[in-house]
């Protein structure tokens, strides 16, 4: 079946580090892949989408590249901030608009 | 331009009762989708309406019910409700069928927090 796999949370940094969230797929065909965030208290923002692979989405110093050849959409960000401690959610669309997520990975950036 | 919206945002309510919970689109969306984020079960696909009608529907129960109406927003009835029905519901809309499959995104509400006692 159709399924979104995340790595396990927390992940902890101290600023200015590098962050890397590890996202992988399982779906039959070709399903549009998104990263959203949730800050506490908050519901789901968008942050990247990629719809084909090779797609790369980025938006506020993040980035995800759609690589169909190992069913991943790893989120990257050169230097994290203490404003980027969020829940992390890597979902796809398979069709019928059905969103499938994962389970969330909680950030915790540190000054 | 105003984004989605929930009502009310926490919801108290005791075991059998029922729970309805309010969502307003984006201007311009015809499709409006539910979710349920209920603690340590990740986010859940509850439903999707569009232009009125129910597209599609996720594993839950016929208790779970709702409906959209000719202004594309939307209620979820929740009935006898159960405890573990305590959950952060969201609510997300987008441009709907109409739209090409790449570009429609799903924008989400604050949520409804239900806490089932």
């Amino acid at each position: 079946g159709n399924s979104v796999t995340q790595m396990e949370g927390p992940v902890t940094l101290s600023e200015e580090a590098f962050l890397t969230i590890n996202c992988t797929y399982t779906a039959t065909g070709y399903p549009s892949l998104f990263w959203y965030v949730q800050y506490p208290g908050e519901g789901l923002q968008l942050l990247l989408k990629a719809t084909k692979a090779d797609d790369k989405g980025s938006n506020k110093g993040f980035e995800a590249t759609y690589r169909k050849e190992t069913t991943s959409f790893h989120l990257e960000k050169g230097s994290v901030q203490v404003s980027d401690s969020a829940v992390y959610f890597c979902g796809m669309n398979t069709g019928f608009q059905k969103l499938v997520f994962g389970t969330g990975t909680r950030l915790l950036v540190s000054p | 331009e105003a984004g989605v919206t929930q009502s009310p945002t926490h919801l108290i309510k005791t075991r059998g009762q029922q729970a309805t919970l309010r969502c307003s689109p984006i201007s311009g969306h015809t499709s409006v989708y539910w979710y349920q984020q209920a603690l340590g079960l990740g986010l859940q696909f509850l439903l999707w309406y569009d232009e009125g009608e129910e597209r599609n529907r996720g594993n839950f129960p016929p208790r779970f019910s709702g409906r959209q109406f000719p202004n594309y927003s939307s209620e979820l009835n929740v009935n006898a409700l159960e405890l573990e029905d305590s959950a952060l519901y969201l609510c997300a809309s987008s441009l709907g069928q109409g739209a090409l499959p790449s570009t429609d995104t799903q924008y989400f509400g604050p949520g409804t927090r239900l806490t089932v006692l």
